[in-house]
Parts: C-alpha cells; structure tokens; sequence
C-alpha cells in the first residue's frame, strides 16, 4: 500500500471558521510534510515531521497549526484563514526525513471565503 | 526558495513525439528527483538519480545528471497523451536536508 490520503478533497471556509485537515498513511513512514500549492506553482514546504516531532516549521502564520498524533496520522488545523490562503494542500510522506521520494496525497482543494 | 529551474516552462508535442525538460540547480545535492502532477491533484514521484549518478532509465524516461553544471533532464520517449501533465524537478541539499526544495515546473501537453 503506497497510498497517502487525505481528507477532505474540498473545503469552503470562512475566515472565522476552524477547521482540520487530515492525512493517514499507513506505510510506516517517520516523516510527514504538509505543503501549500498556488495555481500553476510548484509546493511550498509548510511542514516537516521526523518521528512524529515538528523539525521544520518554514516561517509558517501561526493560523496554520500541525499536529501529529502517531505516526500514520498528520492533521492541519486552521484557524482565522485569509482568502489568500485558498490553495491546494498536499500532505506527503516518505520513509525517513533524509533523502527519500515522498509519497503525495490527492491534496485538499481549500477556499476560504 | 526555488532551487530548481525548468526548461522550457510549457511544451507541447504531438503523440509519438520525445519531450525534453531541463532542470537547473543552485547548491550541491545529494540526490534529485522529478515528479508529475496531473492538474490539480498530488505528485506522483518518477525517477530519483543521485549525485554519484550521470544517467538512469525507467520505462520510457531517461534522466541525466551533470553535477559541474547543476543540470538535469528528463527525457520521455514515444510521448502519449496521458503523459500530459505538469513535471517538477526536485532536490535535497547535501549535507542530510530534510527539505525537498521543487523547480518552477513544466506543463507538457501530447497532443493525440
């Protein structure tokens, strides 16, 4: 199984909404990234977890918060968003932080309104 | 930041034809990839060549390495339509980067 998922495929929220993304993989892999994509755009780094710990934050508004409750289980939890984070989120996850090919998911088309 | 620059940023070619993507980097690598995205939805990884590597195939795909010149390309053969898609190179600084740094990408168009 090489499949990372996430949920949900779309979201419309408002700026004073609250709301989570989630990403599940279950090929035993130590790292996990989130990572925002603007139209016609390459992804952006938001996040990196190595053995379920934070390791890289890139300078990340603190609307945006990660969590990572086990090891297969990385959630985006977002809060007072601007419309100009409307973006597609990709979470990825590779075997180790070093090095690896990651593994994408479908990414959660988000708008926020 | 943008470590990797592809080359040309859009390209479209008739079925059957070979598309050529170049790749251009700025800091010392141990490893670069290239990915493919289909619109809107996640990468999906292509072929990984290390920095100790000047070529390696995969099925229809040829990837080169000239680490002197920071430069990669990827070359696929006998193009189809379902290649159509935008294509990223990708790459991990030397030195144990845990951060994988994506060019500007290309978007391919075969034309059946």
């Amino acid at each position: 199984d090489t499949e990372v998922t996430q949920t949900p495929k779309h979201l419309v929220m408002g700026m004073t909404n609250k709301k989570s993304l989630k990403c599940e993989q279950h090929m035993g892999h130590r790292a996990m990234y989130w990572y925002k994509q603007k139209a016609k755009k390459p992804p952006e780094l938001m996040f990196v977890y190595s053995y379920e710990k934070l390791s890289i934050n890139e300078s990340v508004p603190s609307r945006f918060s990660p969590e990572c409750p086990n090891s297969s289980l990385l959630n985006l939890h977002l809060h007072a968003l601007q419309p100009e984070d409307s973006a597609l989120y990709l979470c990825a996850s590779s075997q180790d932080p070093r090095s690896n090919i990651q593994y994408f998911g479908a990414g959660t088309r988000l708008s926020v309104l | 930041s943008q470590q990797g620059e592809e080359d040309p940023q859009a390209l479209s070619i008739q079925e059957g034809e070979n598309a050529t993507m170049n790749c251009s980097y700025k800091t010392s690598i141990n490893n670069l990839q290239w990915y493919r995205q289909n619109s809107g939805r996640g990468l999906v990884h292509l072929i990984l060549i290390r920095s100790n590597e000047r070529e390696k195939h995969s099925g229809r795909l040829r990837v080169t390495l000239d680490t002197s010149k920071k430069s990669s390309s990827l070359l696929i053969t006998a193009s189809r339509a379902a290649d159509t898609a935008s294509y990223f190179c990708a790459t991990y600084s030397q030195g144990g980067s845990e951060k994988l740094v994506f060019g500007k990408g290309m978007k391919l168009t075969v034309n059946p």
